[in-house]
């Protein structure tokens, strides 16, 4: 059973467009996470939900929109899509509580931005 | 703010040769570190992990020891193998309120030649 899964791995649209990432997670996991991985594999946290409660927002423009219908999934939306939005979006999820977990990731999402 | 730094890479060894990826890192409390790996067209997932100071985190023949006095968490392998070859993060994560935050270096390419 996969763990933490995304859907599309790969995404190729035009400037201008709209487009959704979806993730969801069978872990039973309270806390959900959106990353987005660079050409040079640097890692940048976007957001973070807890409980479907929005926890982290990065200085990510506001195109960006996360969205969890429920605990296990948590959902990208991207408006009016950029060159530089061309990148790896990684969805992951952990558990909460009084001490540091490890993530869990998904496969990743590559978004490729014509 | 709180930060991980890592060794660049990429690093390229030869099979069977020592590994030593460096990691240090800045934190206001007292965190949980981590070492995460990523192979090729993968998510991220967790290679150690420790959770206090003087902890060794193991796993996979790859090992690494929580540091509080020069602040590092270097990861060491005796004997790389091809299979090796990927690009590892070193994280730390700090809980408040209940809820983490994890903060990632900016990966290390490690390359293993037979």
């Amino acid at each position: 059973d996969t763990a933490v899964s995304q859907t599309p791995k790969y995404l190729v649209t035009q400037m201008g467009n709209d487009k959704s990432i979806k993730c969801e997670q069978n872990l039973g996991h309270d806390t959900m996470y959106w990353y987005k991985q660079d050409s040079k594999k640097f890692l940048k946290i976007m957001f973070s939900y807890n409980n479907k409660e929005l926890i982290i927002n990065e200085t990510v423009p506001n195109r960006f929109s996360p969205k969890s219908p429920d605990k296990a999934h948590l959902n990208l939306h991207i408006n009016s899509l950029e060159l530089g939005d061309s990148a790896v979006y990684f969805c992951a999820s952990s558990q909460a509580g009084l001490f540091s977990y490890e993530q869990y990731f998904g496969p990743g999402t590559r978004l490729t931005v014509t | 703010g709180d930060s991980v730094t890592q060794m660049e890479g990429p690093v390229t060894l030869s099979e069977e040769a020592f590994l030593t990826i460096n990691c240090t890192y800045t934190a206001t409390g007292y965190p949980s570190l981590f070492w995460y790996v990523q192979y090729p067209g993968e998510g991220l997932q967790l290679l150690l992990k420790a959770t206090k100071a003087d902890d060794k985190g193991s796993n996979k023949g790859f090992e690494a020891t929580y540091r509080k006095e020069t602040t590092s968490f270097h990861l060491e392998k005796g004997s790389v193998q091809v299979s090796d070859s990927a690009v590892y993060f070193c994280a730390l994560s700090l809980n408040s309120g209940g809820y983490q935050k994890v903060t990632f270096g900016t990966g290390t390419k490690l390359q293993v030649i037979p």
